[in-house]
């Protein structure tokens, strides 16, 4: 069985850019959760979708998005990237919504200049 | 919200040793707790989970504890190994909820 894909593993955009991270969750399993994850505030939740449909959101600007297709693969939106939003970002997949038996992909590196 | 405090941060031990590593949750609603490992350049690893009916559960070499009354659970790797090397984060959820996790251990095994 195929484990969480998380594509691209690394980007570099420059400030003021927008970006598009992609999760392809373990068959089954329909919901999908964004994290970010920097030295200093640790593993951060950002949304979670279930059969398209968010489920929950955490405290992160407007500037941060995403969705989820019929097939539950999601995607994550960054617009107007800033420094700060220099961080690895992490999917992690569920046959459950909420946090439980959550399974995470590799993650996307993000870099920003 | 959930607040989940973890220590130590780092923890050091020689191999074949035990480590031990203690979280600390804020909500008593809060009923399931799971642990994850996270090797360099890799993202973190489901290695074990309890529930709140649960007061511990073992699978070979490592084991999890919980005390719902005090709100906190723990970690335990008997017989350590270089592999095990890595950080370990805990997380607490209500199940239905998003997981809240701890700041993480680094734990380090020197042979």
């Amino acid at each position: 069985k195929a484990g969480v894909t998380q594509t691209p593993r690394y980007l570099i955009k420059t400030r003021g850019q927008q970006v598009t991270l992609s999760c392809s969750p373990i068959s089954g399993h329909r919901s999908v959760s964004w994290y970010q994850q920097t030295p200093g505030q640790g593993l951060q939740f950002l949304f979670e979708y279930f059969s398209e449909t968010q489920r929950n959101k955490g405290n992160f600007p407007g500037r941060f998005s995403g969705r989820q297709f019929s097939n539950s693969r999601s995607e994550m939106n960054v617009s107007t990237l800033e420094l700060g939003d220099s961080a690895l970002y992490l999917c992690a997949s569920s046959p459950f919504s909420g946090g439980t038996e959550a399974f995470f992909g590799q993650g996307t590196r993000l870099t920003v200049v | 919200g959930e607040n989940v405090e973890q220590h130590p941060s780092t923890l050091s031990v020689q191999e074949g040793d035990s480590a031990v590593i203690k979280c600390t949750y804020s909500d008593s609603a809060s009923n399931y707790f799971p642990w994850y490992k996270q090797e360099l350049g890799k993202g973190p690893q489901l290695i074990i989970d309890i529930r709140s009916n649960v007061g511990e559960k073992k699978d070979q070499r490592i084991a999890v504890t919980l005390n719902k009354t005090a709100k906190h659970f723990s970690l335990h790797i008997t017989e350590t190994q270089p592999e095990d090397s890595a950080v370990y984060f805990c997380a607490a959820s209500r199940g239905y909820s998003t997981l809240t996790f701890g700041k993480g251990t680094m734990l380090l095994v020197s042979p």
